[in-house]
Order: structure tokens, then C-alpha cells, then sequence
């Protein structure tokens, strides 16, 4: 049984630039949140994804949006990338009527 | 405003001594509480979680954790640790109220001495 697997594994990119990371749930899951780990920090919630609509969502601009398909993977985007987006992005499915998360392996992204 | 403190950055402990690391939450009756484990790089691995019943709860790899309501604590435990625990730890916290986004604690690192 596959857990939750993101795409890509690491990725650089320059300010001003736009990014999409993605997300593939464990089987039989149907919520998908995503975090931003920056250095030396936990992982902060950026949204939650459940039946393609944003459920629920943290302290983060707009630059940041989502989209979660029929499928039950889902796309983070980050628009007009800035040095302080350069994180660990960790993208974490739960089942149905439960509330644990189970987190995937993470993006490295860095911005120049 | 909900938060997670682990008041410990770093702890090193001898191979096969005993481990406590410490989680306070604030706000919220009714929290969900977890401990996870990340290696170097790698994302957040699941050790054990409590909801609701029995308030010592056992977890993978030889871990447990309290839940003191009194405390507002949530204290992961192992009785002799190995050296592949070298690893972080991070102490997360849901609150039913606000859904299952969860609220992370900084971290400890933990460093496993021979």
C-alpha cells in the first residue's frame, strides 16, 4: 500500500517565479492539508483540501492556492515566489471520519 | 490563540537510558494530540496519537505518551533508547473546534550518545 507521495523531490526557483508541488493521498483517503516546514521549524498548516473545495485554511497570503481533483490528489501553487518561501512543503492525507494525518516524504524548495 | 510549546531544543541521552521528552498545549477541552518523528530530510512519521479513553497511550518503536489534562501536557516516553532514535521530534495538537488542521511545537532534537 503506497503512502502519500509528492512531486517533485526538490526544486529551485528565483523570485517572482511561480511553483506547483503535488500530492497523491494514501489509498482510500479523501482530505489533503499541506504544511510549510521552513528551517529549524515545525510545519505550519497552509489549507485543507476535502470533496475539491478548500475546507479550512491557515495564516498565509493569497500567493498561496490550491486545487484538489476528483482523484483526491491535490496542487499547492505559489505565486510571486520570495526568499522566505524557501521550505520543506509537506502534503499530509487523512481518511474519511478520522482525524490522523499521514504525511508524504516532502518538496524542498528553494528560492534564489 | 492555540499553541504547542516542546520547551526542549535539544536533548542527548546514553544509548539505553531512559528518554521523556515534554508538550504543552494551550486552549481547547477537547484536544487531539500526536507525537511524530522526522529524520534528516524526510517528512513526519506517525509514533502514536491519542483522541479520547485511556490516557497512556503505547505508540511504534518502544514510545508511549501521557495525556495529564491537568497539565496540558502530552509527554512522549521510552524506557531505553537506541541510537536510529537520533532523529526530531515534534508534538502536534488538533482541536475539534477548529477542525483537523493541526498546530505543531518547534521540535527537539534528540541526539543518542554510545
Amino acid at each position: 500500500d503506497a503512502g502519500v507521495t509528492q512531486s517533485p523531490t526538490h526544486l529551485i526557483k528565483t523570485r517572482g517565479q511561480q511553483v506547483t508541488l503535488r500530492c497523491s493521498p494514501k489509498s482510500g483517503h479523501d482530505t489533503v492539508s499541506w504544511y510549510q516546514q521552513a528551517l529549524g521549524q515545525g510545519p505550519q498548516f497552509i489549507f485543507q483540501y476535502y470533496e475539491e473545495e478548500e475546507r479550512q485554511r491557515g495564516n498565509f497570503p493569497d500567493r498561496f492556492s490550491g486545487h484538489q481533483f476528483p482523484n483526491y490528489s491535490s496542487e499547492l501553487n505559489v505565486n510571486a515566489l520570495l526568499l522566505g518561501d524557501s521550505a520543506l512543503y509537506l502534503c499530509a492525507s487523512s481518511p474519511p471520519t478520522a482525524d490522523t494525518q499521514y504525511f508524504g516524504p516532502g518538496t524542498r524548495l528553494t528560492v534564489l | 490563540a492555540q499553541s504547542v510549546t516542546q520547551p526542549d531544543i535539544h536533548i542527548t541521552v546514553s544509548e539505553g537510558a531512559s528518554l521523556e521528552l515534554r508538550c504543552n498545549y494551550s486552549y481547547g477541552a477537547t484536544p487531539y494530540l500526536f507525537w511524530y518523528v522526522q529524520s534528516p530530510g524526510q517528512g513526519l512519521q506517525l509514533l502514536l496519537k491519542y483522541f479520547s479513553g485511556d490516557t497512556l497511550v503505547q505508540g511504534i518503536k518502544g514510545f508511549e505518551a501521557e495525556f495529564k489534562r491537568s497539565q496540558s501536557s502530552f509527554n512522549l516516553r521510552k524506557p531505553s533508547v537506541h541510537w536510529s532514535d537520533a532523529a526530531e521530534y515534534f508534538c502536534a495538537v488538533g482541536w475539534e473546534e477548529y477542525g483537523n488542521k493541526l498546530v505543531f511545537g518547534a521540535g527537539t532534537i534528540l541526539r543518542v550518545k554510545s
